[in-house]
């Protein structure tokens, strides 16, 4: 595809249920991003994923939290038993790594999750 | 994490240069400055990096001071879809991982 895509693009959930949320990055990037942006706050880093290597989970805010990446391709998010605080908007990103030119990340355009 | 502090908001007329400040000042010498915009419901849309030098492309001039510790992202003449809230973000590198630390960016209105 042309873009990064997200899906669903809007999830409503009922509080305690799992979500997952999936990222189709751009064909050959090799690093992937998850960010959450609450309502009118910037983005907050989740989880980046690099090649094999193991993925950097610092910003995962709970246990509740975790994130695969399969084949070195597509992503899954899930929250576990979700609670209202989980709700906002969903970013995933790709980048094309290696070389020593500067490159930047695609965003895609979101899930937005409402946890009632 | 290096930080950055931009004003929450900023108008512009349409068709004048929108000139938009940006204080990082704990900044490492070898992060980069990153420039992204938002428009209303979609997801981050790149603009411009620097390093060091200031530098120019189809969308925007960068202007980094000699410290590095503020940069201002130049849209030589806004139009309305320049709406949209800009965000300055540092490029951290830790280990073998990298990642872009947003703020709450700057909201810019464009007003005809």
């Amino acid at each position: 595809g042309a873009g990064v895509s997200q899906s669903p693009s809007n999830k409503v959930t009922e509080k305690g249920k799992d979500v997952e949320l999936r990222c189709d990055p751009i064909s050959g990037h090799t690093a992937l991003y998850w960010y959450r942006q609450s309502l009118g706050q910037g983005l907050e880093f989740l989880i980046y994923f690099q090649g094999n290597s193991a993925p950097d989970k610092s910003g995962l805010p709970s246990d509740r939290f975790s994130a695969e990446r399969t084949g070195g391709s597509v992503s899954t998010l899930t929250i576990q038993r979700t609670q209202q605080e989980d709700s906002a908007v969903y970013l995933c990103a790709s980048l094309l790594t290696g070389g020593t030119t500067v490159k930047e990340q695609f965003f895609g355009p979101g899930t937005r999750l409402t946890v009632l | 994490d290096a930080k950055t502090t931009q004003p929450p908001s900023m108008d512009c007329a349409e068709g004048r240069a929108a000139n938009l400040p940006c204080n990082h000042s704990t900044i490492s010498g070898n992060e980069y400055v990153y420039w992204y915009r938002q428009i209303h419901s979609q997801g981050p849309q790149y603009i411009i990096h620097g390093l060091k030098n200031n530098e120019t492309n189809e969308m925007a001039s960068l202007i980094i001071t000699e410290d590095r510790k503020s940069s201002t992202l130049i849209l030589p003449h806004a139009t309305l879809r320049d709406t949209a809230v800009y965000y300055c973000i540092v490029r951290v590198r830790q280990g073998g991982s990298e990642k872009l630390v947003f703020g709450k960016g700057t909201k810019l209105t464009v007003n005809p």
